[in-house]
């Protein structure tokens, strides 16, 4: 299965400032990345898929990029809403797999 | 707008069998494009997909290696809903157990979660 590897760990932002996180594939997952949020007891929530395309209704300060085995999400300037845990998951090796997550906290 | 609402104990004794069900809203189990899917949460294990049921002309189920051997998912269509057994658990099965629908192998709607503790 491809391993999914996220960083870093955790990533201390202020508000209005940039978040650059990444995720690795252990091999190619094309561009079936996807982007999720998770808010403390809460399910995650998609918010790029295709490695590169917004989930309807997200704020355009979201952006991901990359393909084959380099992902980045982009949080433009940090808004208070945004400081939560962040995964990445491949959709293009069954089975889907996971990375651990990057924590985005306040500076 | 799809729903998922989940239902089951939060408490298992080891040995036992966990049980949750999944009701569906807003979509159909017998879905033809979209799978319907188990996945937990623990701090040890992260994200942890467990297995999916979906249907394509004829009903399938697809299971994670880590729990092939105990884990059954099983759709009911006259309640539009799903179900996760896992049976023999232990400590290390304790987590947060969502629900939710995959279309095109995205996750796009979750159940609220569940906390099952495995526990005597």
């Amino acid at each position: 299965e491809i391993v999914m590897t996220q960083s870093p760990a955790t990533l201390s932002v202020s508000p209005g400032e940039r978040a650059t996180l990444s995720c690795r594939a252990s091999q190619s997952a094309n561009n079936n990345l996807v982007w999720y949020q998770q808010k403390p007891g809460q399910a995650p929530r998609h918010l790029i898929y295709g490695a590169s395309t917004r989930a309807t209704g997200i704020p355009a300060r979201f952006s991901g990029s990359g393909s084959g085995t380099e992902f980045t999400l982009t949080i433009s300037s940090l808004q208070s809403e945004d400081f939560a845990v962040y995964y990445c998951q491949q959709y293009n090796n069954w089975p889907w797999t996971f990375g651990q997550g990057t924590k985005v906290e306040i500076k | 707008q799809v729903q998922l609402q989940q239902s089951g104990p939060g408490l298992v004794k080891p040995s036992q069998t966990l049980s949750l069900t999944c009701a569906i809203s807003g979509d159909s189990v017998s879905s033809n494009s979209a799978t319907w899917d188990w996945i937990r949460q623990s701090p040890s294990r992260g994200l942890e997909w467990l297995g999916r049921t979906y249907c394509r002309s004829k009903w399938y189920n697809d299971y994670a290696v880590s729990v092939k051997s105990r884990a059954t998912i099983n759709p009911d269509t006259s309640k539009n809903q799903f179900s996760l057994q896992l049976n023999s658990v232990t400590p290390e099965d304790t987590a947060v157990y969502y629900c939710a629908r995959a279309a095109r192998g995205i996750f796009d709607y979750w159940g609220q979660g569940t906390l099952v503790t495995v526990s005597s």
